[in-house]
């Protein structure tokens, strides 16, 4: 029971466009949503999350976006940087008061930025 | 501040031996995550502990596995009689308050069963 989907394994883009990850769940109690970057050999680094009362975050030039009817989210990177090549997973949380604050996570999607 | 701890990053055993995985978590986090990562997946939730206390282990497997979160010290994952369907990456992550604030995450252990 996949919770947490990221349909595309793989995602190149150039230089200086735009990246544009995708994210579904099924789980409506989902409430908590985050973005993690992960290089090979290191553990995933905390890029940005977003709360369910909100429709968008943003954090410089990274964009999360989420659509609560159509249980889906996209994280936007713009403009895009070779540096930015990583597998970026999705991952969320139902929060509440039974809550134990774990993540669920998505298969990743493969980045590359060509120079 | 040092981030999430985990050692050792590399770890081979035989089938049959026991591993032990440790985790510090970040200065002033009390909430301590467990995750596994098998080859071409994602990570998939093991165990949630705080200060001496397993909060959820919903997600360990019921027999060989087993976790601590001692008042002193680091967390502890331990893998009696591994098997092959061991070998995996096992990550740490820390939280101060898991209910507003990410999980940080540390480098891993990888561990490889002969």
């Amino acid at each position: 029971d996949q919770q947490v989907k990221q349909n595309s394994p793989s995602l190149s883009v150039q230089e200086g466009r735009i990246s544009i990850l995708n994210c579904d769940y099924t789980n409506s109690m989902f409430d908590y949503f985050l973005w993690y970057k992960k290089y090979p050999a290191e553990g995933p680094t905390f890029l940005i999350s977003i709360s369910s009362i909100k429709d968008k975050n943003e954090d410089g030039r990274f964009t999360v976006f989420l659509n609560k009817s159509a249980k889906h989210l996209s994280l936007h990177i713009v403009p895009s940087q070779p540096g930015d090549s990583a597998v970026y997973f999705c991952a969320a949380s139902a929060r509440g008061s039974s809550n134990t604050g774990k993540l669920i996570f998505g298969q990743g999607t493969t980045l590359q930025v060509k120079p | 501040n040092a981030g999430v701890m985990q050692n050792p990053r590399h770890l081979v055993r035989r089938r049959g031996q026991e591993a032990r995985l440790r985790c510090s978590p970040m200065k002033g986090h009390s909430h301590v995550y467990w995750y596994r990562q098998l080859p071409e997946e994602g990570l998939k939730f093991m165990v949630y502990l705080q200060k001496e206390n397993i909060i959820d282990e919903s997600g360990m497997p019921k027999e060989r596995f087993s976790a601590e979160f001692p008042k002193e010290g680091p967390s502890i994952l331990r893998i009696q009689q591994v098997v092959r369907g061991d070998s995996a990456a096992y990550f740490c992550a820390s939280s101060p308050f898991p209910e507003n604030q990410p999980q940080h995450f540390g480098d891993g252990t990888r561990l490889s069963i002969l």
